[in-house]
């Protein structure tokens, strides 16, 4: 099956910037999601790439290598509320192109 | 705001209730989905509403019984549940299931089974 891999938790200091990686198994590949999910709330939604490259909205960027199947999401100025856990999920053909998640990196800022 | 409303936002149930959780949206969207959430883990897809149409059940138990009355709501009717089925339950919605709709959560419903 699909095997999403994330580190389980990153530190990084306010105004610095962070990137949490995601590796996947290629095959039946269709796209990745970014999420973004504070404690004790729901997951937003980041960012989506399909095809290699760079997608970039505002301080977070997003990352694809389809060959390697390899994404990072990077987050720029660092501010405190950025602390939360950063889910990456990838839709996969062999599960009627529903996502598989990745069990999320929990990012911690410190001033 | 989130554009997917949930209810309520908080539910305690012994064993033998019988409760519903509500989900709603108003974007258009014409797919629809029920999650299941522990703790430090990610979200547990249950149920996939296409076209108001299930169209996926991850084999799920009986217990727990989807409905979607029309193109914006959904609901998740709850019966004879385990302690072990405490969680968060989040609510989705996407504009279909094809391949680039990404998808909107309620803010959830945090179920305690007693």
């Amino acid at each position: 099956g699909q095997n999403i891999d994330q580190p389980t938790e990153m530190t990084a200091t306010e105004g610095a910037i962070v990137q949490i990686n995601c590796t996947y198994q290629t095959s039946g590949f269709n796209g990745l999601f970014w999420y973004q999910q504070h404690a004790g709330e729901a997951p937003t939604f980041l960012s989506y790439n399909v095809l290699d490259g760079l997608e970039e909205k505002g301080r977070f960027s997003s990352f694809l290598s389809r060959s390697k199947g390899y994404s990072y999401l990077l987050l720029k100025e660092l501010q405190m509320k950025d602390s939360a856990s950063y889910l990456c999920a990838v839709r996969w053909s062999h599960s009627n192109y529903q996502l598989i998640w990745g069990a999320g990196t929990k990012l911690i800022i410190k001033p | 705001d989130t554009e997917v409303t949930q209810t309520p936002k908080h539910l305690v149930m012994g064993m033998t209730n019988k409760k519903s959780l509500k989900c709603e949206q108003h974007m258009g969207h014409r797919a629809m989905y029920w999650y299941k959430q522990k703790a430090k883990k990610p979200p547990e897809l249950m149920f996939v509403y296409s076209y108001e149409k299930l169209s996926i059940n991850e084999s799920v138990p009986s217990r727990f019984s989807p409905e979607c009355p029309n193109s914006s709501l959904l609901n998740l009717h709850l019966h004879a549940l385990q302690p072990e089925d405490s969680a968060l339950y989040l609510c989705a919605s996407s504009q279909g299931t094809d391949n680039n709709s990404p998808l909107h959560f309620g803010n959830g419903t945090r179920l305690t089974v007693t």
